[in-house]
């Protein structure tokens, strides 16, 4: 089946510095990748949709100077948290899908803890 | 817009009994995709079950099927056989074709031996 691979699965860094998060499509080429916020005991919140080769599109009331997303290969994507401060700890979680019709698979998450 | 409404925030069902958790969507077109994704404590997002909205038969994945009734909107899963393994955080999400998912806000299951 579809994997999708986000490395790393936990960090925890000072306030201050950028930090960046991988999502890779290990087995299927993903045009489009979603980026996802998730606060605890509360669903996943999108934050925005990854165009390969293009600016991503992101949802109202993403930062996107805050938040950079990269899509540089039909298989990675990247989310750079820049200047992390405390409020920016979360879960976050990427996805993709093989095609237009095929449901999304997620990797395992990034647990972002700014002390 | 879409909406996607789970409007039981938390369930319980005893071991292999059977349990179903309830889902209704708001939409004004004909052609969409629905899922239930289970997150278990880990974290990790899982794919349950998929029903596209065209097809009349309800999907069925081992002890996991849906209850598809598209005139009422709603997208319903039956656990049978429910196992301590099921107990997570249930989601209902709904996709337009080549669109973003929408979920609802989930349905925690607990499995009680």
């Amino acid at each position: 089946g579809a994997v999708v691979s986000q490395h790393p699965s936990w960090v925890i860094c000072k306030s201050g510095t950028s930090v960046k998060i991988e999502c890779r499509s290990l087995d299927f080429q993903a045009t489009t990748m979603f980026w996802y916020r998730q606060f605890p005991k509360q669903s996943l919140m999108l934050m925005a949709t990854s165009n390969e080769g293009s600016k991503a599109t992101y949802e109202q009331g993403v930062e996107k100077d805050k938040f950079l997303i990269n899509h540089a290969s039909l298989t990675l994507s990247t989310l750079t948290v820049t200047s992390a401060h405390p409020e920016d700890s979360s879960f976050y979680i990427c996805s993709a899908r093989p095609g237009a019709d095929q449901p999304q698979h997620f990797g395992d998450g990034t647990r972002l803890s700014i002390l | 817009a879409q909406t996607v409404t789970q409007s039981q925030p938390e369930m319980s069902v005893q071991e292999a009994e059977t349990v179903t958790l309830s889902c209704t969507y708001d939409t004004s077109e004909s052609d969409y995709y629905l899922f239930w994704y289970k997150q278990p404590p880990s974290r990790q997002m899982i794919l349950v079950i998929r029903q596209e909205a065209y097809k009349q038969q309800n999907a069925t994945e081992n002890r996991f099927s849906v209850n598809f009734q598209k005139a009422a909107k709603s997208f319903s899963l039956k656990i049978s056989d429910s196992q301590l393994g099921d107990a997570a955080m249930y989601f209902c999400a709904y996709r337009r074709r080549s669109e973003k998912l929408v979920f609802g806000k989930g349905t925690k299951l607990t499995v009680n031996p």
